[in-house]
């Protein structure tokens, strides 16, 4: 079985500073891995996805990730933060084969102070 | 960009009315889902569907029904609302074949049940 662990909740930080939300799994199988933002009042899009290959993945807006397996987490970062990256993120994850939906995680809320 | 639609946004409504939030989208998709969003908690999936005339329930426990009677459609129906039912409802979508488990989701319909 997969489960997600997201373990911020609420993230604030100043607008241009770093930011990374941090996202754990738990899995007996290698998974796909996904960054989902949801925008308020909006539906989940996808930032990012690790399927196989390099460990770092670039996404919409500035986003990365960096898979590492031997911690099995999938942290989420951007350099430098807007006030438009103000939003909901989920984590999840799916298995190659076999379950045919996304696992997600709690989501982690940043905010993003002027 | 992805093309799947939710109706209503938003639901207000009393306690035993009938309801059917809308789900449909135009790109074709083999399967889609429905999930349960409530603050602070991961979503969860309440329905899924890999085709016409095949629906199953998803691993939270829901008192609602679909049906996937065309592919693009894919209702959400409660006989009876109740103030348990007040929640958000996504509705999603992936390729049946060739996928890597990327979901492209609706807007959500927010249900207030009083």
């Amino acid at each position: 079985a997969q489960s997600v662990t997201q373990l911020d909740s609420q993230v604030p930080v100043f607008e241009e500073a770093p930011v990374e939300l941090r996202c754990n799994y738990s899995s007996s199988v290698s998974v796909y891995l996904f960054w989902y933002v949801q925008y308020p009042n909006q539906g989940l899009q996808l930032l990012l996805k690790y399927l196989s290959g390099s460990t770092l993945v670039k996404g919409i807006n500035g986003f990365e990730a960096e898979f590492n397996k031997s911690q099995t987490s999938f942290h989420l970062r951007k350099p430098s933060v807007h006030i438009s990256d103000t939003a909901e993120y989920f984590c999840a994850v799916k298995p190659p084969t076999g379950a045919n939906n996304l696992f997600f995680g709690t989501g982690t809320r940043l905010t993003v102070i002027p | 960009e992805a093309d799947i639609y939710q109706t209503p946004r938003y639901l207000v409504i009393g306690t035993g009315k009938k309801i059917t939030l809308e789900c449909s989208q135009t790109m074709g998709h083999d399967k889609m889902y429905w999930y349960q969003q409530d603050p602070g908690m991961e979503l969860h999936l309440i329905h899924y569907s890999y085709g016409v005339n095949s629906t199953e329930k998803g691993d939270l426990s829901s008192e609602s029904t679909v049906s996937r009677i065309r592919t693009e459609h894919f209702p959400l129906t409660l006989e009876s609302a109740r103030p348990s039912h007040t929640s958000q409802y996504l509705c999603a979508s992936s390729p049946g074949k060739g996928g890597t488990g990327e979901l492209f989701f609706g807007e959500g319909s927010r249900l207030t049940v009083l």
